[in-house]
């Protein structure tokens, strides 16, 4: 079946440094994307979302690209801080309802 | 503000016993609520999406009979784990989607950790 998923499962940056986080998706219908974070023993915090008929959005720190053409969706944080560790997940909705296919998740671990 | 709660945030029970988990949005009416499970090491499964007066709809997979679901007011959800067995040990996690809120947004809770004995 249709799914999504995520390039690599660890990504370990230096403190300073941009980080990219990559994310495969196979849903062509889909058209709304969110990437979450979730620390240890918590629940998933929303970072930026991006609709399909955009390719870019920023916030603070933070930009989402979106790629239709190759289904894949990225995630840029600038100058990663330790506070960023994490596992970022994902997620994608067809439209159709609120239900969200959320990807594997990749820890995401800020060298001092 | 959309903040989300959930009770217990750990809960520990014997094999065969059956365990409640609320979901409430305390600051928002949210008519459909989410329930999803997430093992180690693992991403988040969706199990039910919950609509406020009505049942519960299961993903393929999820037993309805086991994972009870009610969604009684805009801001309160319950799952039920009948008869919980150690495979059920999990963390559960809730989301709600506000009533007046934007399409697809979902406002997550801070997950409740089931250990079953």
């Amino acid at each position: 079946g249709e799914s999504v998923g995520l390039h690599l499962p660890t990504l370990s940056v230096q403190e300073g440094d941009n980080s990219i986080i990559n994310c495969a998706y196979s849903n062509s219908a889909s058209d709304y994307f969110i990437w979450y974070k979730q620390e240890s023993g918590k629940g998933p915090q929303f970072i930026i979302d991006i609709r399909s008929n955009m390719d870019k959005r920023q916030g603070q720190r933070v930009t989402v690209l979106l790629n239709k053409t190759v289904k894949h969706l990225s995630l840029q944080i600038a100058a990663t801080q330790p506070g960023d560790s994490a596992v970022y997940f994902c997620a994608e909705n067809t439209g159709a309802n609120s239900k969200l296919t959320f990807g594997k998740g990749i820890t995401l671990s800020v060298r001092p | 503000g959309a903040v989300v709660s959930q009770h217990p945030s750990r809960v520990i029970c014997k094999s065969g016993t059956s365990v409640k988990i609320e979901c409430r949005s305390l600051d928002f009416q949210a008519t459909t609520m989410f329930w999803y499970r997430q093992f180690p090491k693992q991403s988040l499964m969706l199990m039910a999406t919950s609509n406020e007066g009505s049942k519960a709809t299961y993903e393929q997979g999820v037993e309805k009979d086991k994972f009870l679901i009610n969604h009684a007011s805009l801001t309160l959800s319950t799952l039920t784990v009948t008869s919980a067995h150690p495979e059920d040990s999990s963390f559960y996690i809730c989301s709600a989607s506000p009533t007046s809120g934007r399409a697809h947004e979902q406002f997550f809770g801070p997950g409740t950790r089931l250990t079953v004995l």
